[in-house]
């Protein structure tokens, strides 16, 4: 049973920089996992805002960006907004015994 | 501009069955992978199913293995068919598309969602 592991919380101050983390009990996550990240706020549908790695969409702000860290997928918030307090969960495709996306626990991102 | 619109969600007893419909507007379907997505009550998200584009090969989550089953037809509609339902179904079910045919690359919209209450 494969698990994508994220930190459960973090804590980042107003203009600060954050870095999120997405691991794979496989082994190294690679760009051949794809890797998505997805925003939600309290009561609102989820929305994608990295595909592929580090590929926003269009309507992504540029302080988010997706990357490849020591094994695991990252999203990193450059100059931190109160309105990106929210929980990001990362998405990896594998392809082991069937295709399939697996979703992280999620991230809730605190900014105080 | 693209839209999903989640339908059919309701109260179904354990081992009921339910029909979600999706209906895409501002671009073809049959061109592009589709996807299920559900969040229980105060949960994470939870890839349920899967479908290439064309209504193409079908991959599902081991926790609904041979109980949904994901369709397209003609009518730009995404369907998944619910059967066998468990308490542990109870769930908002998200309609997202994929960014290609195939299902690699990942995801782009998402639809409002539906809920769907498994319960006596």
């Amino acid at each position: 049973q494969t698990v994508v592991t994220q930190e459960p919380s973090l804590t980042v101050s107003p203009g600060g920089t954050v870095t999120l983390t997405c691991a794979s009990s496989t082994g190294a996550v690679t760009s051949g996992n794809y890797p998505n990240w997805i925003q939600q706020k309290p009561g609102q549908a989820p929305r994608t805002l990295i595909y592929f790695t580090n590929n926003k969409h269009s309507w992504t702000p540029a302080r988010f960006s997706g990357s490849l860290l020591g094994g695991k997928a990252a999203l990193t918030v450059s100059g931190v907004q109160p309105e990106d307090e929210a929980e990001y969960y990362c998405l990896l495709f594998h392809d082991g015994d069937g295709l399939r996306w697996l979703f992280g626990g999620g991230t809730k991102l605190t900014v105080l | 501009e693209v839209q999903l619109l989640e339908s059919g969600g309701g109260l179904v007893q354990p081992g009921g069955s339910l029909r979600l419909s999706c209906e895409a507007s501002g671009f073809t379907l049959s061109s592009y992978a589709m996807n299920w997505v559900r969040q229980a009550p105060g949960k994470g998200l939870e890839w349920v199913s899967g479908i290439r584009g064309g209504g193409g090969d079908a991959f599902y989550a081991d926790s609904v293995k041979g109980r949904f089953t994901i369709s397209t037809d003609n009518s730009n509609t995404l369907y998944l068919q619910m059967n066998s339902l468990r308490v542990e179904d109870t769930a908002v079910y998200y309609c997202v598309k994929g960014l290609q045919w195939g299902l690699l690359l990942g995801i782009d919209y998402w639809g409002q969602g539906s809920l769907v209450t498994v319960s006596s």
